[in-house]
């Protein structure tokens, strides 16, 4: 157990649904990241929140969006799904806002879009 | 917009013996260079990490090697052991923008 809670973990949905993905982070971390892995590609990075407010932004599509929440969960809105979202959707915390010791990954979500 | 590449999807090697797992990155600002193993159904976990102003970096059976003039970046495991196969990410950073690789898996043989 890393400390770093997702949820859920599988989740089967169909074209043009929405869903939302939760992380906990570990606890006192306050930076939270979101990265997508497609099928034999490497961790995409989505966006970052720092202690509630955004940091940065990768490549994250304009039909997703997120948020970090007061008590630091964040959430990840996924809307008009496509079949290529499906993927891992993994979370990831850290101390500082520059994770230069590295993060704390999640288990991640896998979505499977139908 | 690959500027992180692990050019080899997947490496075998015999139990005892060194395994070298190479990156190469584009983007000469990046300041900060992570190796993270991955096993099935788990998340990515940190394995080692070298500040740009380093050439090596070295913690028990893993070492880290930075050319910064070449772009590249290589974890040696010596000796390497069963329970090293994973999927091994290399990562670099600048700031607060980590780009990670595509993963490279292992498979260490009895």
């Amino acid at each position: 157990d890393s400390g770093v809670t997702q949820t859920p973990k599988h989740l089967i949905t169909a074209t043009g649904q929405r869903v939302t993905l939760r992380c906990s982070p570990r606890s006192g971390d306050l930076s939270v990241y979101w990265y997508q892995q497609s099928l034999d590609q490497g961790l995409q990075f989505l966006i970052q929140y720092y202690n509630g407010e955004e940091r940065a932004k990768g490549n994250i599509l304009e039909r997703f969006s997120a948020q970090q929440f007061p008590d630091l969960h964040s959430e990840l809105n996924l809307s008009s799904l496509e079949l290529g979202d499906s993927a891992l959707y993994f979370c990831a915390s850290s101390v500082q806002e520059f994770g230069m010791s590295g993060y704390t990954f999640g288990s991640g979500t896998r979505l499977t879009v139908v | 917009d690959q500027q992180v590449k692990q050019n080899s999807p997947s490496l075998s090697v015999q139990e005892g013996r060194i395994s070298i797992l190479n990156c190469d990155y584009t983007n000469s600002m990046f300041d900060y260079f992570l190796w993270y193993k991955k096993y099935p159904a788990e998340g990515p976990t940190f394995l080692i990490s070298i500040s740009s102003i380093k050439d090596k970096n070295e913690d028990g059976r893993f070492t880290v090697f930075l050319n910064k003039s070449a772009k590249h970046l290589s974890l040696h495991i010596v000796p390497s052991q069963p329970g090293d196969s994973a999927v091994y990410f290399c990562a670099a950073s600048e700031g607060n923008d980590m780009r990670f690789g595509a993963g490279t898996r292992l498979t260490v043989k009895p």
